[in-house]
């Protein structure tokens, strides 16, 4: 149960566009479609930002969105807003039917 | 809205137990799987445990495994969390989760705002 490797830190400056890699391997990742994204801000619950790889919970804005190619996935968040700034997590199902989180990468808006 | 209300919290000596609770409302709670997470003081997000809607199958991370158990009482909307033999490391908010579907145990979505579980002598 490795947990997922994620950036731990990653910036962008209002407008521009970044993305955060989540590695995993082919018994989690790249072995099934149940990836997620979570946000949390300091002191707060995480919150669900993507579901099954590409999928949004209704009020999220389109302005995140995920992709996956073979064990690595990817949360992209276009045009850069000061209240992205937070912690954000990926997430998989595994082989083993547990589940596993990323380190965990902190966005930092210039 | 779903609600989910952790408690049972606190300061516990290490090597004694702890038992957690969550109290669920505004969602089938007997239709949902749901999970325990844990976040240390500082680090990371840490999945722990996940039960079966019907309480049928459970898993835990292996850093718990064989300390913790996780249960469930549907008819009163109420998850738990038993954890024996604790250790320093298991210092940390712990939160609730519902999983994303109905019958599914694979992904939490909306989660509880946490309770803060310290284990010192």
């Amino acid at each position: 149960q490795s947990a997922l490797t994620q950036p731990a830190s990653v910036s962008g400056s209002p407008g521009q566009s970044i993305t955060i890699s989540c590695t995993g391997t082919s018994s989690d990742v790249g072995g099934y479609n149940y990836v997620s994204w979570y946000q949390q801000h300091p002191g707060k619950a995480p919150k669900l930002m993507i579901y099954e790889v590409s999928n949004r919970p209704s009020g999220v804005s389109n302005r995140f969105s995920g992709s996956k190619s073979g064990n690595t996935a990817s949360l992209t968040i276009s045009g850069l807003q000061a209240e992205d700034e937070a912690d954000y997590y990926c997430n998989s199902y595994t082989s083993s039917s547990t589940v596993v989180f990323g380190g965990g990468t902190k966005l930092t808006v210039l | 809205q779903v609600q989910l209300v952790e408690s049972g919290g606190g300061v516990v000596q290490p090597g004694r137990s702890l038992r957690l609770s969550c109290a669920a409302s505004g969602f089938t709670f007997s239709s949902y799987g749901m999970h325990w997470v844990r976040q240390a003081p500082g680090k990371g997000l840490e999945w722990v445990a996940v039960i079966y809607y019907d309480g049928s199958n459970k898993y835990y991370a292996d850093s718990v495994k064989g300390r913790f158990t996780i249960s469930r009482d549907n008819s009163k909307n109420t998850l738990y969390l038993q954890m024996n033999s604790l250790r320093a490391e298991d210092t940390a908010v712990y939160y609730c989760a519902r999983d994303y579907r109905v019958v599914t145990a694979i992904m939490p979505h909306y989660w509880g705002q946490g309770t803060l579980v310290t284990v010192s002598s």
